[in-house]
């Protein structure tokens, strides 16, 4: 099976623009979740997706948000982006079912500059 | 709340020395335990993880972890240390299988010196 693929693998941004990452899961997984990872905050939960519902969400402001398709592929978004937003964007997927294993696979990131 | 705590942000090591990185856990629910590993300009790639089913895990590239509720560690070790094993590890735990929210630990560099 593929791994986890996310696009694009980097992205320059200015302060004040919006930015659109995308997730691609493993084939059969239908829970996505996004992490930020930054040197001085570490990896951070942003918000999980499963069946096109947002299912947990981490402590973020509402300029972050996400989505879900029916083919369980996810987009995230970043509005009136701040230099703080600079980071590596990281994508998982798992099964997600109640019956499913609960690891989860991670894709390589989106390394997101904002200047 | 859940909380994961890793002990030493770097950790040296000489090439065939055993690899002792240490993780405290931090849960009101027997938790799900996870050990992944990044290596530069990438993503995380799973080591192993511990689900209750055995408190010994194996994983691979020679990892092996014991969950140890008495002391809410879980740390990660390796006999003999490779080259390759130098990178960031991270420990992480969640409530239940369900939720995709891993709360990460802070990381731990290793070092492998020839």
């Amino acid at each position: 099976k593929a791994g986890v693929t996310q696009t694009p693998r980097y992205l320059i941004k200015t302060r004040g623009q919006q930015v659109t990452l995308s997730c691609s899961p493993i084939s059969g997984h239908r829970s996505v979740s996004w992490y930020q990872q930054t040197p001085g905050q570490g990896l951070q939960f942003l918000f999980e997706y499963f069946s096109e519902t947002q299912r947990n969400k981490g402590n973020f402001p509402g300029r972050f948000s996400g989505r879900q398709f029916s083919n369980s592929r996810s987009e995230m978004n970043v509005s009136t982006l701040e230099l703080g937003d600079s980071a590596l964007y990281l994508c998982a997927s798992k099964e997600g079912g109640s019956s499913g294993s609960n690891e989860q696979y991670f894709g390589p990131g989106t390394r997101l500059t904002v200047t | 709340a859940q909380s994961v705590t890793q002990l030493g942000s770097h950790v040296s090591v000489s090439e065939g020395a055993l690899v002792l990185l240490r993780c405290n856990y931090s849960s009101s629910v027997p938790p799900y335990l996870f050990w992944y590993v990044q290596y530069p300009n990438q993503g995380l790639q799973l080591l192993l993880k511990y689900t209750s089913a055995a408190t010994l895990v194996k994983g691979i590239n020679g990892f092996e972890a014991e969950f140890k509720k008495s002391e809410t560690s879980f740390h990660l070790t390796k006999p003999s240390a490779h080259m390759s094993d130098a990178a960031e590890y991270f420990c992480a735990v969640t409530r239940s299988g369900n939720t995709g929210k891993l709360i990460f630990g802070q990381g731990t560099t290793l070092q492998v010196k020839p």
